[in-house]
């Protein structure tokens, strides 16, 4: 059950837009449509951003969008806010019927 | 609302046992599944176990099979995690998750998260 691989750290300017990657393989990330996308601020809970590889719950601001290529899926993040620096994390389930996060991402505006 | 409270945590020493408990308000354990998900001090999320909304299927991730049991009381609403055998390596806070709706936000995600309570293992 190795963690999904996301890139330690991308930073943007306010305004920009920035595209964080998260990769597994053909048995987690490649094989469902069910990655998931967490944000979390120091010492708090993680949120529930996207689902279902690009889908937004409700709530969520429509900056936020998610895509998949092949083993590789994807979370931009379009006109950066001061408060979108935080934690981000990409979560697949997998074809042991298990779920396995990314290493994380730390996002600086 | 949906409102999950996590207890339990606390000081064990390597080799002891702990029972966190998870307060489930605003829905019916019943109807959805059920995950933990821990995180060590300065560390990423890992997916730790995870129950279905019926009961009668739970998961495992390999670093806790064998130690750690899911539970839960339909009675009082709540989720429990049993952990024997404790180590070092399973200092963390550990957050219960409850599934989004099959149909609606997706049942595959977690899309309720408590607060998390801590867990330290030392001696």
């Amino acid at each position: 059950q190795s963690a999904l691989t996301q890139p330690a750290s991308v930073s943007g300017s306010p305004g920009q837009s920035i595209t964080i990657s998260c990769t597994g393989t053909s048995s987690d990330v490649g094989g469902y449509n069910y990655v998931s996308w967490y944000q979390q601020h120091p010492g708090k809970a993680p949120k529930f951003m996207i689902y279902d590889v690009s889908k937004r719950p409700s709530g969520v601001s429509d900056r936020f969008s998610g895509s998949k290529s092949g083993n590789t899926a994807s979370l931009t993040i379009s006109g950066l806010q001061a408060e979108d620096e935080a934690d981000y994390y990409c979560s697949s389930y997998t074809s042991r019927s298990t779920w396995v996060f990314g290493g994380g991402t730390k996002l600086t505006v | 609302q949906v409102q999950l409270v996590e207890s339990g945590g606390g000081v064990v020493q390597p080799g002891g046992s702990l029972r966190l408990s998870c307060a489930a308000s605003g829905f019916t354990l019943t109807n959805f599944g059920m995950h933990w998900v821990r995180q060590a001090p300065g560390k990423g999320l890992e997916w730790v176990t995870f129950i279905r909304y019926d009961g009668n299927k739970e998961y495992y991730a390999d670093s806790v099979k064998g130690r750690f049991a899911i539970s839960r009381d339909i009675s009082t609403n709540t989720l429990y995690v049993e952990m024997n055998n404790l180590r070092t390596e399973d200092t963390a806070v550990y957050y219960c998750a409850r599934t989004g709706s099959c149909s609606g936000d997706s049942c595959y995600s977690l899309a309720y998260w408590g607060q998390g309570t801590l867990v330290t293992v030392s001696s």
